[in-house]
């Protein structure tokens, strides 16, 4: 079993949608989560950035961590066509600047 | 957040040859950098985590002599892809590792021929 669970998708969503992306872990030693996306033949680019539990803003995006529940989540409010690209989740353990573990992605696509 | 640079973005060569990726740390010296690489449409793998002024650690499966990692400053970290060949062709992505996070550089895309 992977330490760290993301369905693939791919997700298509028409513009305006409320996106949801979700992974789920089994290390109850991970303490930060981060969201990262990725646009075709580029660097992964950190969207989010939590430590432990709760909730965070920034913008039209928002992430979400259960620790309880071993579930983080990312929702795109308004997703535009220029949101299509793989989001990927990652998190660590002791320190965040420690090797993370990376879910395997999520494609996601904003029809315009 | 952190600006990493690598160099070259692309490169090609002929199998067999060595092949040289910088990454650089522009704003933050970093004493932490991690490589990852990448197939199409895959997730990142880590490779290596560098330590500057000490031997990079290596991952399971990754051979340390095929993949040589140099931390020789607090900005620049390179990887070395020794008598590369058509199946090392990927994309090789560096991490500089901050308190609080990781960003990413742009990543080197590499074709072996």
């Amino acid at each position: 079993q992977k330490e760290v669970e993301q369905d693939p998708g791919p997700l298509s969503v028409p513009e305006g949608a409320i996106v949801s992306l979700n992974c789920t872990y089994s290390n109850s030693a991970f303490q930060y989560f981060m969201w990262y996306r990725q646009y075709s033949r580029k660097g992964p680019e950190l969207l989010m950035y939590t430590y432990s539990s709760g909730n965070k803003e920034d913008g039209r995006f928002t992430a979400q961590v259960d620790k309880s529940s071993k579930y983080i989540s990312l929702f795109i409010r308004d997703s535009q066509p220029s949101d299509s690209a793989t989001y990927l989740c990652a998190m660590s353990g002791e320190t965040s600047g420690s090797r993370l573990t990376f879910g395997e992605g999520t494609q996601l696509t904003v029809n315009p | 957040g952190a600006v990493v640079s690598q160099h070259p973005s692309w490169v090609i060569c002929k199998s067999g040859t060595s092949v040289k990726i910088e990454c650089r740390s522009l704003d933050f010296q970093a004493t932490t950098m991690f490589w990852y690489r990448q197939f199409p449409k895959q997730s990142l793998m880590l490779m290596a985590t560098s330590n500057e002024g000490s031997k990079a650690t290596y991952e399971q499966g990754v051979e340390k002599d095929k993949f040589l990692i140099n931390h020789a400053s607090l900005t620049l970290s390179t990887l070395t892809v020794t008598s590369a060949h058509p199946e090392d062709s990927s994309f090789y992505i560096c991490t500089v590792g901050r308190p609080d996070t990781q960003y990413f550089g742009p990543g080197t895309r590499l074709t072996v021929l």
